[in-house]
């Protein structure tokens, strides 16, 4: 079946520890997302690409990174530079980033500092 | 950037009885309007979504309608179900954006109550 798959589900990091979270698509989609989302704050958008090898900070880049190497991965790295990491993060793609349509949506990642 | 306010943030409901959720935007260039339904532990799902150049939309139980000069939308669920109890996003994409980022708002904690 075709979607998106996010590891590791469950993620628990001590400070000062970078941590990467893995996103794959098999849709075929040229662009993604990665949101975070705490609870009331909605969904902010870290970062995205339209295409391989492309990618811009979103409204809360700050401590994060990503790359895009292969169109159906787009991995995000934690850096130990994020202030208050503990979140759920949602990696998400539609087929052409300028075009309306569906969000196709992970099923997410919860990272835990301790 | 777009700007998207969504009331409330909590929704409790009797199973049967309708439910409103109502969201507003700034920016009078979007076009598109997607609501997203998250469950538990999971990522958002899209249920119905509105271009600009339409007032109301409905599929089955659900409908939104769109007011472009209040720059206002909303999403309507009638004869609802415990099985509606979720957290709904609105969103809104600005016409034109290469970007096709999505502004969503904050998220309403729909319950409805057997």
């Amino acid at each position: 079946d075709g979607g998106i798959t996010q590891s590791p589900k469950y993620l628990f990091r001590k400070e000062g520890q970078n941590v990467t979270l893995s996103c794959e698509q098999n849709l075929n989609h040229d662009a993604m997302y990665w949101y975070r989302q705490d609870p009331g704050q909605g969904l902010r958008l870290i970062y995205y690409s339209q295409i391989v090898n492309d990618f811009q900070k979103g409204d809360i880049a700050e401590g994060y990174s990503v790359s895009r190497e292969k169109k159906e991965s787009f991995p995000l790295t934690v850096t130990s530079a994020q202030k208050n990491p503990t979140a759920f993060y949602l990696c998400a793609s539609k087929p052409l980033a300028g075009a309306t349509g569906e969000l196709f949506f992970g099923e997410g990642s919860r990272l835990t500092v301790l | 950037g777009e700007n998207v306010e969504q009331h409330p943030s909590t929704l409790s409901v009797q199973e049967g009885d309708s439910a409103v959720i109502k969201c507003t935007y700034s920016d009078s260039a979007s076009n598109y309007f997607p609501w997203y339904k998250q469950e538990l532990g999971k990522g958002p799902q899209l249920i119905i979504d509105i271009r600009s150049n339409v007032g109301e939309k409905k599929d089955q139980r659900i409908a939104v309608t769109l007011n472009k000069t209040a720059k206002h939308f909303s999403l309507h669920i009638t004869e609802t179900q415990p099985e509606d109890s979720a957290v709904y996003f609105c969103a809104a994409m600005t016409r034109g954006s290469t970007l096709g980022r999505l502004y969503f708002g904050r998220g309403t904690q729909l319950t409805v109550w057997p």
